[in-house]
């Protein structure tokens, strides 16, 4: 299995601009997890999924940011419209069951 | 509710030193406990895990046991290596209901100096 894979890997973006961020989790894995690493705030979770349902997106910073998953091999977070603050390392994870996370390697997002 | 508390870093050890790093939690119920391991550049990895009382979890030389007693779960490692070098996370999820949020400590970032 290749794992959970996450593009792009970096993405350099100007403020006011839309950014995608794209999420394949691992076969088979029933949750998906978004989450946002940075220096000041660590590890905070977005948003997680079962069956491609949002469950609780209560990490959501602001309507600025919205996630989707269309099917169980594919989700989105897309930040609109984009700002410096948000610049961090954003992390989608897969479970089966919800035990045991495998996270991507991220998308090092930069926005000036 | 829950909650997940680690010793603060950085620390800093000289190769084959003993490691413990510190984790307690507080939850309800009987929760699952977990350990990951952030390597630069890298996303987290699951280290090793413990879903029920006295219960060891282990890999890769690091250890650690699920003490309800006194609500812990402290990682060890008997003699460390540089390549250890990373950040370590304590988890812990509550495995109540359809709730499979992870419960994060803070992260203790570990330095081994040859």
């Amino acid at each position: 299995d290749a794992g959970v894979i996450q593009s792009p890997r970096h993405e350099v973006t100007e403020m006011g601009q839309e950014v995608t961020l794209r999420c394949k989790p691992i076969s088979g894995h029933d949750y998906l997890f978004w989450y946002r690493q940075t220096m000041m705030r660590g590890l905070e979770l977005l948003i997680y999924f079962n069956n491609n349902v949002p469950i609780d997106d209560s990490g959501m910073p602001e309507d600025r940011f919205s996630a989707k998953m269309p099917n169980a091999s594919f989700s989105t977070l897309k930040i609109q419209p984009s700002e410096p603050r948000d610049s961090a390392v954003y992390f989608c994870a897969s479970s089966a069951k919800g035990y045991g996370y495998t996270f991507g390697s991220g998308t090092r997002l930069t926005v000036v | 509710g829950n909650s997940v508390t680690q010793m603060e870093g950085p620390v800093t050890l000289s190769e084959e030193a003993f490691l413990t790093i510190n984790c307690t939690y507080t939850a309800t119920g009987y929760p699952s406990l977990f350990w990951y391991v952030q390597y630069p550049g890298e996303g987290l990895q699951l280290l090793l895990k413990a879903t029920k009382a006295d219960d060891k979890g282990s890999n890769k030389g690091f250890e650690a046991t699920y003490r309800k007693e006194t609500t812990s779960f402290h990682l060890e490692k008997g003699s460390v290596q540089v390549s250890d070098s990373a950040v370590y996370f304590c988890a812990l999820s509550s495995n109540a209901g359809n709730n499979r949020k992870l419960i994060w400590g803070l992260g203790t970032s570990l330095a081994v100096n040859p």
